[in-house]
């Protein structure tokens, strides 16, 4: 069964700085996802890591795959208050489930 | 033109009583999703439809039956509600087949005391 294990779940940063979440997973995957969370919100798609070597980046945020490693990354780049909320990512099983990660509660402080 | 929507936000409810929650896509998608996360926002799939036929059934309680009367609708049925079923239930849609990407709707809330 597939295994998602983020690190680390709680993250407070100063604004400014940079920052790496870390995303393993147990058994291969076609695909990786990172979702974003806003405090009761719904889930808004960040990005789709396809293959090995994927990287893809929207603003601050860059998110990237390894899959011999079995590891995907999202790069915070000079943090910024907007970014504070709870990162998700999010593999797809062999058997098209998808499966997350306990999220990572990123909080920027000033 | 809200993509993927449900209905209703919030239910409060007593134990054992039998209630719905009701999802819609309008992006033509033709796979549906209900997941919940509970109180630790641990996110966990329940169920999935693709055109109408239920292709994931997770472990959940006989209690929980879903309904898709046709592939822009998945409502979630619940009975006999328990305290451990409160939680916040989202609803998704994917393109295609299962594993594309999924879009989210709103949540639901649900309590029950």
């Amino acid at each position: 069964e597939l295994k998602v294990e983020q690190n680390p779940l709680f993250l407070s940063m100063q604004e400014g700085k940079n920052y790496t979440i870390y995303c393993n997973y147990s058994t291969t995957s076609d695909r990786l996802y990172w979702y974003r969370q806003d405090p009761g919100k719904s889930l808004e798609s960040l990005f789709v890591l396809l293959s090995n070597g994927a990287v893809k980046q929207e603003g601050r945020l860059m998110a990237s795959l390894d899959t011999k490693a079995r590891l995907s990354t999202l790069h915070i780049t000079a943090a910024v208050h907007d970014l504070s909320a709870t990162y998700f990512c999010a593999a797809l099983s062999s058997n098209y489930k998808l499966t997350f990660g306990k999220g990572t509660l990123l909080t920027v402080n000033p | 033109d809200t993509a993927v929507s449900q209905t209703p936000k919030y239910l409060v409810t007593q134990m054992g009583n039998d209630k719905s929650i009701k999802c819609e896509q309008n992006l033509g998608h033709d796979t549906m999703y209900w997941y919940k996360q509970d109180s630790k926002k641990f996110l966990k799939i329940m169920f999935s439809y693709n055109n109408k036929e239920l292709i994931i059934n997770e472990t959940v309680p006989n209690r929980f039956s879903p309904k898709s009367p046709d592939k822009a609708h998945l409502n979630l049925h619940i009975n006999s509600l328990e305290l451990g079923d409160s939680a916040v239930y989202f609803c998704a849609s994917s393109q295609g087949a299962p594993g594309e990407e999924q879009f989210f709707g709103p949540g639901t809330r649900l309590t029950v005391l």
